[in-house]
């Protein structure tokens, strides 16, 4: 089973800054398999990125995804105020398919 | 645009069935992997099982093995999660995924005498 550990647990910024999300893997993603979804209070996860790097329909171009094999990253470049939410990077590589713990991103 | 509506969740008491459905649209349903994700209150994003497109590979998370049994029915775009013997700690939000896109709104299940 792969583990994916998100850093940091929380991070606390303002709007307008730069928000910067790790998620590391215990072992490869197969393909780069590598998706992230936000969430909010009371609400479905939303998929931001998927394949590591591609933007889901519809995403802002503020999000973006870069990484591969073990070690991925969420960049938000500008925080928008409907920003501040968890965000949670999942793999799809192989089976049993895996979340990290998640990170929030709170309004400092 | 992909689709998924999931229903058939509810209040059950522990040792009781549920049948969860999940009807898909917007994409070529037997031609992808499917997933059961759930999410406990206030907790994370657990995956819970996951079917091939021709049904041929099944896997589970290990609190579900035995209980649990996923199955598609591709001629009406269906998935299913048939939930046996359930526990309290398997009250959740159901979520039905396909992988790399969009996701359902959830079905909840609550476990409780």
């Amino acid at each position: 089973e792969i583990v994916l550990t998100q850093s940091p647990g929380t991070l606390s910024l303002s709007p307008g800054e730069r928000a910067t999300l790790s998620c590391r893997a215990s072992q490869s993603v197969n393909g780069n398999y590598l998706a992230w979804f936000q969430q909010k209070p009371g609400q479905a996860p939303r998929l931001l990125i998927y394949g590591a790097s591609s933007r889901a329909t519809g995403i802002p171009d503020r999000f973006s995804g870069s990484g591969s094999g073990t070690d991925f990253t969420l960049t938000i470049s500008r925080l928008e105020p409907e920003d501040f939410a968890v965000y949670y990077c999942q793999q799809y590589g192989s089976s049993p398919q895996t979340f990290g713990q998640g990170t929030k991103v709170e309004i400092k | 645009e992909v689709r998924l509506v999931e229903s058939g969740g509810g209040l059950v008491q522990p040792g009781g069935s549920l049948r969860l459905s999940c009807a898909a649209s917007g994409f070529t349903f037997s031609s992808y992997w499917m997933n059961w994700v759930r999410q406990a209150p206030g907790k994370g994003l657990e995956w819970v099982a996951n079917i091939k497109p021709d049904g041929s590979e099944i896997y589970y998370v290990d609190s579900v093995k035995g209980r649990f049994t996923i199955s598609r029915d591709n001629a009406k775009n269906s998935l299913f999660l048939q939930m046996n013997s359930l526990r309290p700690e398997d009250t959740a939000v159901y979520y039905c995924a396909r992988p790399g896109a969009s996701w359902g709104q959830g079905t909840l299940v609550t476990v409780s005498s």
